[in-house]
């Protein structure tokens, strides 16, 4: 079956804190991953995706397949990072999006 | 340019009665994607379509629901006979030929049924 998990609803960090949320994903076959984030009254929007390899405000993401995992990692988190995040798959065969169920993160000044 | 835009933003209904749900893609986009998101949840696929062809129509829950897109730009998903269960954000994406590349969302349509 096709699932994205992401185990924490909330993460609370202090700004310049490192961040780390997490992502595990089952799909039988190579998915591609993403992380869309959508910040307070603002639309559903991407961050990153994995097959690109960058750095999108100082956020990383590295696929590990051979744990599953897709986890979204900031060194120093800012005020500003304080949205929703919700890691996502596609696979080869289809253009449609699994999300997971999002974590929030709150920076705290 | 314009991005998606969704309409209405906000829609009340009685349960029974059918709603009209509209989604403008972003012009020149070939793919377009319907889904539901409940409180809590992440965004849960409905249907999408390429250009007037709808593809996939895995994720609609039972046949009261369906969409189309006629002429392979406006999109409509229709809900027959509503029900409190079908209460909801609705968003709508756009995405210029593959989907996995980037899908470019609307504001959504929060849905609820009384």
């Amino acid at each position: 079956a096709q699932r994205v998990t992401q185990p924490e609803k909330l993460l609370s960090v202090f700004k310049g804190a490192p961040v780390e949320l997490k992502c595990n994903y089952s799909y039988s076959g190579s998915p591609e991953l993403f992380w869309y984030v959508q910040y307070s009254r603002q639309r559903l929007q991407l961050l990153l995706r994995h097959i690109s390899r960058e750095s999108i405000k100082g956020f990383t993401a590295d696929l590990n397949k051979g744990e599953t995992s897709f986890h979204l990692k900031k060194p120093f988190a800012q005020e500003e990072d304080s949205a929703m995040y919700y890691c996502a798959l596609s696979g080869f065969d289809t253009d449609k999006l699994i999300f997971g169920t999002g974590t929030r993160l709150q920076v705290f000044p | 340019g314009a991005g998606v835009s969704q309409s209405p933003r906000y829609k009340v209904t009685k349960r029974g009665q059918d709603v009209a749900l509209r989604c403008d893609p972003i012009s020149g986009h070939v793919s377009l994607y319907w889904y539901r998101q409940a409180l809590g949840q992440g965004p849960e696929f409905l249907t999408y379509f390429n250009y007037e062809a709808q593809q996939d129509k895995s994720g609609l829950p039972n046949d009261r629901f369906s969409a189309e897109r006629p002429e392979g730009s406006i999109s409509t998903l229709t809900i027959q006979r509503t029900e409190q269960r079908d209460s909801a954000m609705y968003r709508c994406a756009s995405s210029s030929l593959r989907g996995r590349l980037e899908q470019y969302f609307g504001p959504g349509t929060r849905l609820t049924v009384t």
